[in-house]
Protein backbone atom coordinates (compact mmCIF):
# COMPACT_ATOMS: atom_id res chain seq x y z
CA UNK A 1 0.00 0.00 0.00
CA UNK A 2 1.06 3.66 -1.15
CA UNK A 3 1.86 6.07 1.76
CA UNK A 4 0.98 9.83 2.29
CA UNK A 5 2.78 11.60 -0.68
CA UNK A 6 3.36 15.17 -0.44
CA UNK A 7 4.29 17.93 -2.77
CA UNK A 8 5.99 20.01 -3.49
CA UNK A 9 8.86 19.30 -0.96
CA UNK A 10 10.59 22.69 -0.99
CA UNK A 11 9.65 26.18 -2.13
CA UNK A 12 10.47 30.01 -1.74
CA UNK A 13 8.07 32.53 -1.91
CA UNK A 14 7.37 35.90 -1.31
CA UNK A 15 5.28 38.13 1.26
CA UNK A 16 1.82 38.72 -0.06
CA UNK A 17 2.21 35.67 -2.24
CA UNK A 18 -0.08 32.35 -1.97
CA UNK A 19 1.35 28.93 -1.94
CA UNK A 20 -1.17 25.54 -3.04
CA UNK A 21 0.47 22.31 -1.03
CA UNK A 22 -1.03 18.61 -1.99
CA UNK A 23 -1.30 15.58 -0.05
CA UNK A 24 -2.42 12.25 -1.63
CA UNK A 25 -3.97 9.94 1.13
CA UNK A 26 -2.69 6.59 1.95
CA UNK A 27 -4.53 4.13 -0.08
CA UNK A 28 -8.22 3.37 1.66
CA UNK A 29 -7.89 6.70 4.33
CA UNK A 30 -10.36 9.00 3.16
CA UNK A 31 -9.69 11.94 5.98
CA UNK A 32 -6.91 14.43 5.41
CA UNK A 33 -5.90 16.17 8.12
CA UNK A 34 -3.15 19.37 7.87
CA UNK A 35 -0.58 20.65 10.57
CA UNK A 36 2.03 23.24 10.84
CA UNK A 37 5.10 22.56 12.43
CA UNK A 38 7.36 25.75 12.74
CA UNK A 39 11.39 25.62 12.96
CA UNK A 40 11.90 24.01 16.46
CA UNK A 41 8.62 23.41 17.06
CA UNK A 42 5.79 20.92 16.95
CA UNK A 43 3.11 20.35 14.98
CA UNK A 44 0.25 22.46 14.93
CA UNK A 45 -3.41 20.87 13.76
CA UNK A 46 -4.54 23.37 11.03
CA UNK A 47 -7.64 21.74 9.94
CA UNK A 48 -9.14 18.31 8.75
CA UNK A 49 -11.64 17.40 5.54
CA UNK A 50 -13.99 14.36 5.50
CA UNK A 51 -16.31 13.70 2.28
CA UNK A 52 -14.89 17.14 0.99
CA UNK A 53 -16.08 19.14 3.34
CA UNK A 54 -13.72 20.80 6.66
CA UNK A 55 -14.16 18.53 9.55
CA UNK A 56 -12.35 20.54 12.39
CA UNK A 57 -10.15 23.47 12.81
CA UNK A 58 -7.36 24.74 14.93
CA UNK A 59 -6.62 28.30 15.56
CA UNK A 60 -5.49 29.17 11.88
CA UNK A 61 -6.72 32.62 10.28
CA UNK A 62 -9.18 32.39 7.01
CA UNK A 63 -6.39 32.68 4.94
CA UNK A 64 -5.21 29.11 5.47
CA UNK A 65 -7.89 27.11 3.72
CA UNK A 66 -8.13 23.66 1.60
CA UNK A 67 -10.15 21.64 -0.52
CA UNK A 68 -10.33 17.68 -0.46
CA UNK A 69 -11.46 16.02 -4.35
CA UNK A 70 -13.39 12.86 -4.68
CA UNK A 71 -10.54 10.65 -4.46
CA UNK A 72 -9.07 12.22 -1.03
CA UNK A 73 -6.83 13.73 -2.26
CA UNK A 74 -6.22 17.41 -0.31
CA UNK A 75 -5.03 20.47 -1.04
CA UNK A 76 -3.62 23.55 1.36
CA UNK A 77 -3.70 27.15 0.24
CA UNK A 78 -2.23 30.07 1.89
CA UNK A 79 -3.00 33.45 0.47
CA UNK A 80 -1.32 36.99 1.97
CA UNK A 81 1.73 35.11 3.26
CA UNK A 82 3.33 36.21 5.81
CA UNK A 83 6.70 35.76 7.17
CA UNK A 84 5.44 33.78 10.54
CA UNK A 85 4.60 31.69 7.71
CA UNK A 86 7.16 29.74 6.98
CA UNK A 87 7.51 26.06 8.54
CA UNK A 88 7.13 22.23 7.98
CA UNK A 89 3.15 22.01 6.45
CA UNK A 90 2.54 18.19 7.50
CA UNK A 91 -0.23 16.25 5.76
CA UNK A 92 -1.88 12.69 7.29
CA UNK A 93 -4.65 10.98 6.50
CA UNK A 94 -6.65 8.27 8.37
CA UNK A 95 -9.84 5.82 7.85
CA UNK A 96 -12.46 7.50 9.45
CA UNK A 97 -13.08 10.99 10.97
CA UNK A 98 -12.62 10.75 14.70
CA UNK A 99 -10.96 7.15 14.47
CA UNK A 100 -7.97 9.51 12.87
CA UNK A 101 -7.54 12.20 15.10
CA UNK A 102 -5.52 10.93 18.13
CA UNK A 103 -5.90 7.50 17.37
CA UNK A 104 -2.79 5.40 16.11
CA UNK A 105 -4.04 5.56 12.25
CA UNK A 106 -2.86 8.76 11.53
CA UNK A 107 -0.10 8.43 8.67
CA UNK A 108 1.77 11.34 7.85
CA UNK A 109 3.69 12.47 5.14
CA UNK A 110 7.54 13.63 4.76
CA UNK A 111 5.63 17.22 4.64
CA UNK A 112 6.50 20.23 2.47
CA UNK A 113 8.97 22.66 3.53
CA UNK A 114 7.60 26.45 2.79
CA UNK A 115 10.37 29.45 3.33
CA UNK A 116 8.67 33.01 2.98
CA UNK A 117 11.23 36.00 2.16
CA UNK B 1 -6.49 24.25 26.90
CA UNK B 2 -4.67 21.32 26.50
CA UNK B 3 -0.99 21.20 26.02
CA UNK B 4 2.38 19.02 26.45
CA UNK B 5 5.71 19.42 28.19
CA UNK B 6 8.54 17.87 26.86
CA UNK B 7 12.22 18.19 28.02
CA UNK B 8 14.17 20.32 25.73
CA UNK B 9 16.80 19.00 24.04
CA UNK B 10 19.37 18.22 22.22
CA UNK B 11 20.13 15.07 24.30
CA UNK B 12 23.51 13.53 23.08
CA UNK B 13 23.95 9.45 24.10
CA UNK B 14 26.50 7.39 23.62
CA UNK B 15 25.41 3.58 22.18
CA UNK B 16 24.03 1.47 24.79
CA UNK B 17 23.46 3.86 27.25
CA UNK B 18 20.24 4.54 28.69
CA UNK B 19 17.28 7.07 27.56
CA UNK B 20 14.75 9.25 29.16
CA UNK B 21 12.96 12.18 27.52
CA UNK B 22 10.20 13.64 30.00
CA UNK B 23 7.21 14.57 29.10
CA UNK B 24 4.12 16.14 30.52
CA UNK B 25 0.80 17.43 30.24
CA UNK B 26 -2.21 19.11 30.87
CA UNK B 27 -5.58 18.07 29.43
CA UNK B 28 -9.06 17.54 30.66
CA UNK B 29 -10.53 14.25 30.88
CA UNK B 30 -8.84 11.08 30.10
CA UNK B 31 -6.42 11.75 27.69
CA UNK B 32 -4.77 9.43 25.17
CA UNK B 33 -0.95 9.85 25.09
CA UNK B 34 1.33 9.41 22.66
CA UNK B 35 5.21 9.10 21.18
CA UNK B 36 5.84 10.18 17.60
CA UNK B 37 9.17 9.53 16.40
CA UNK B 38 10.56 12.02 13.22
CA UNK B 39 13.85 10.62 11.31
CA UNK B 40 15.60 13.03 9.09
CA UNK B 41 13.87 13.68 6.16
CA UNK B 42 10.79 11.86 7.38
CA UNK B 43 7.27 12.36 8.65
CA UNK B 44 5.89 11.62 12.38
CA UNK B 45 5.89 7.71 13.09
CA UNK B 46 3.79 6.40 15.95
CA UNK B 47 6.11 5.27 18.17
CA UNK B 48 4.04 3.82 20.90
CA UNK B 49 0.57 5.10 22.91
CA UNK B 50 -1.51 4.42 25.95
CA UNK B 51 -4.84 5.31 26.69
CA UNK B 52 -5.78 5.02 29.96
CA UNK B 53 -3.94 5.38 33.50
CA UNK B 54 -1.21 2.62 33.99
CA UNK B 55 -1.30 1.41 30.19
CA UNK B 56 2.27 1.06 29.53
CA UNK B 57 3.35 1.27 25.30
CA UNK B 58 5.93 -0.24 24.22
CA UNK B 59 7.89 -0.77 20.35
CA UNK B 60 11.36 -1.21 19.48
CA UNK B 61 12.52 -1.62 23.07
CA UNK B 62 11.22 1.56 23.87
CA UNK B 63 8.90 1.90 27.01
CA UNK B 64 6.35 4.58 28.57
CA UNK B 65 3.66 4.50 31.65
CA UNK B 66 0.61 6.88 31.20
CA UNK B 67 1.02 8.43 35.01
CA UNK B 68 -2.25 10.34 35.96
CA UNK B 69 -1.28 10.84 39.13
CA UNK B 70 1.63 12.98 37.85
CA UNK B 71 0.43 13.95 34.56
CA UNK B 72 3.66 12.31 32.74
CA UNK B 73 4.12 10.10 30.09
CA UNK B 74 8.07 9.71 30.10
CA UNK B 75 9.92 7.96 26.93
CA UNK B 76 12.63 5.43 28.01
CA UNK B 77 14.61 2.85 26.28
CA UNK B 78 17.47 0.56 28.03
CA UNK B 79 20.02 0.70 25.28
CA UNK B 80 19.62 3.35 22.53
CA UNK B 81 21.94 2.87 19.07
CA UNK B 82 22.97 5.06 16.64
CA UNK B 83 19.68 4.47 14.37
CA UNK B 84 17.79 5.98 17.45
CA UNK B 85 18.86 9.64 16.64
CA UNK B 86 15.97 11.38 15.13
CA UNK B 87 13.08 13.93 16.84
CA UNK B 88 10.89 12.46 19.17
CA UNK B 89 7.38 14.19 19.96
CA UNK B 90 5.21 13.68 23.32
CA UNK B 91 1.63 13.72 22.05
CA UNK B 92 -2.28 13.92 23.12
CA UNK B 93 -5.54 13.61 22.14
CA UNK B 94 -7.91 14.74 24.83
CA UNK B 95 -10.64 11.85 24.25
CA UNK B 96 -10.71 7.70 22.53
CA UNK B 97 -10.37 10.05 19.32
CA UNK B 98 -12.47 13.00 17.87
CA UNK B 99 -9.78 16.02 18.68
CA UNK B 100 -6.71 16.47 16.92
CA UNK B 101 -3.69 15.54 18.08
CA UNK B 102 -1.54 18.01 20.58
CA UNK B 103 2.36 18.04 20.37
CA UNK B 104 4.94 19.37 22.54
CA UNK B 105 8.05 20.86 20.89
CA UNK B 106 10.27 17.46 20.13
CA UNK B 107 13.45 16.41 21.81
CA UNK B 108 15.92 15.75 19.68
CA UNK B 109 18.02 12.68 20.41
CA UNK B 110 21.84 11.85 18.78
CA UNK B 111 23.18 8.69 19.45
CA UNK B 112 26.97 8.32 19.28
CA UNK B 113 29.10 5.46 19.10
Amino acid sequence: ETGVTQSPTHLIKTRGQQVTLRCSSQSGHNTVSWYQQALGQGPQFIFQYYREEENGRGNFPPRFSGLQFPNYSSELNVNALELDDSALYLCASSPVPGQGLGANVLTFGAGSRLTVL
Amino acid sequence: GNSVTQMEGPVTLSEEAFLTINCTYTATGYPSLFWYVQYPGEGLQLLLKATKADDKGSNKGFEATYRKETTSFHLEKGSVQVSDSAVYFCALSSDSGNTPLVFGKGTRLSVIA
